[in-house]
């Protein structure tokens, strides 16, 4: 697709200690998002960037903190991990903004916290 | 604030059934509307897409109609696959939302599994 990939693709830690997910995307887009996706909620928004060090809260954004140095890197970053945080993370890209503009997704991340 | 309503699931059909889910939507001013599908252990692919009202999205031999007069953007499959098996998605672009155009607000998945 866009050339975005996700690392790790699974990971399992315990509750109290710091996570980071990184997504990598090679397609020079501006914009960058994590999503999370917990059954029965479908996706959910935590983060997005419009630009290398600009980002924004999403709907779900308590417990994450993000950053982005460069274009192609987005990183989530869970500080101390919490066991209603296990899901699915899926880091997404667009080149512009815009209402119809279509997101491009990587193939997830999956998360648990014991 | 802007959300999706995307009719439950799981659905099963069997092969060359006709598909249905239905999607519908509440948003200010006048969103873009999509469908994503996601395969087992893969992340979400765009399906189709509409972005004003009576805009017909297609691929794959999927459809869906932007009715602004419903809010609705109903996909359609005239004879579905076995490969077609997978959760979709509906998803509305709204101009609010997170204060910034281009934010996804998602339904909560259909998933779709069909029988040989």
């Amino acid at each position: 697709d866009a050339g975005i990939t996700q690392s790790p693709r699974h990971k399992v830690t315990e509750t109290g200690t710091p996570v980071t997910l990184r997504c990598h995307q090679t397609e020079n887009h501006r914009y960058m998002y994590w999503y999370r996706q917990d059954p029965g909620h479908g996706l959910r928004l935590i983060h997005y960037s419009y630009g290398v060090k600009d980002t924004d809260k999403g709907e779900v954004s308590d417990g994450y903190s993000v950053s982005r140095s460069k274009t192609e890197d987005f990183l989530l970053t869970l500080e101390s991990a919490t066991s209603s945080q296990t899901s699915v993370y899926f880091c997404a890209t667009a080149p512009q903004q815009g209402t119809n503009q279509p997101q491009h997704f990587g193939d997830g991340t999956r998360l648990s916290i014991l | 604030g802007d959300s999706v309503t995307q009719m439950e699931g799981p659905v099963t059909l069997s092969e060359e059934a006709f598909l249905t889910i239905n999607c519908t939507y509440t948003a200010t001013g006048y969103p873009s509307l999509f469908w994503y599908v996601q395969y087992p252990g893969e992340g979400l692919q765009l399906l189709l897409k509409a972005t004003k009202a009576d805009d017909k999205g297609s691929n794959k031999g999927f459809e869906a109609t932007y009715r602004k007069e419903t809010t609705s953007f109903h996909l359609e499959k005239g004879s579905v696959q076995v490969s077609d098996s997978a959760v979709y998605f509906c998803a509305l672009s709204g101009q609010n939302y997170g204060g910034s155009q281009g934010n996804l607000i998602f339904g909560k998945g259909t998933k779709l599994s069909v029988k040989p």
